[in-house]
């Protein structure tokens, strides 16, 4: 079964500061991943996703994550955060030849300080 | 897009009272839904897949006579905590698979807050 781990539970960052969240994942087959965002007392957004092709993939705000197999990362970063970019971001992963239902990571609380 | 409604956003109930939770698929139909409870600072678990016609999966070590899960229609499924206790409280969120998505077409309803008293 395929599992992620996001290895921060916590990021403070200050306003125009760059952020990268972390994110590995385990599985034994090929894998598509997601990096969705959650505000207070709401759903879940999704930021970008990664299916095949380029390992650079572009979301929306702003983010961007680079899929890297050899080491089973899919880290997101931000080169300039801001205030209202805090909020919970969540790693997915699903398999193919699956149900593709996403498994999520526990979560980075991202807090942007003016 | 797709949009995924989701009633009430904040539900209180008294122990060993009975809580519904709509989930609305608004500009698609939905054969499947899905269940998911987000303890506090934790990830999303997966509870149950719902399916239009047919019962649900649930997922292991979730009771489905304590959750009851509905989906009587492609764009309504429903959420049923039956006998709610304290440790029922949590946050809820329901999600839909847009039409011809398999891969990522998953889009998520506001959330409920469950408080049991």
């Amino acid at each position: 079964a395929q599992s992620v781990t996001q290895l921060d539970s916590q990021v403070p960052v200050f306003e125009e500061a760059p952020v990268e969240l972390r994110c590995n994942y385990s599985s034994s087959v090929s894998v598509y991943l997601f990096w969705y965002v959650q505000y207070p007392n709401q759903g879940l957004q999704l930021l970008l996703k990664y299916l095949s092709g380029s390992t650079l993939v572009k979301g929306i705000n702003g983010f961007e994550a680079e899929f890297n197999k050899s080491q089973t990362s899919f880290h997101l970063r931000k080169p300039s955060v801001h205030i209202s970019d805090t909020a919970e971001y969540f790693c997915a992963v699903s398999v193919s030849g699956g149900s593709y239902i996403p498994t999520f990571g526990r979560g980075t609380s991202l807090i942007v300080h003016p | 897009g797709a949009v995924v409604s989701q009633h009430p956003s904040r539900v209180i109930c008294k122990s060993g009272t009975s809580v519904k939770i709509e989930c609305r698929s608004l500009d698609f139909q939905a054969t499947t839904m899905f269940w998911y409870r987000q303890f506090p600072k934790q990830s999303l678990m997966l509870m149950a897949t719902s399916n239009e016609g047919s019962k649900a999966t649930y997922e292991q070590g979730v009771e489905k006579d304590k959750f009851l899960i509905n989906h009587a229609s492609l764009t309504l499924s429903t959420l049923t905590v039956t006998s709610a206790h304290p440790e029922d409280s949590s946050f809820y969120i329901c999600s839909a698979r847009s039409p011809g998505q398999t891969i990522y077409g998953y889009t998520f309803g506001s959330g409920t807050r469950l408080t049991v008293v």
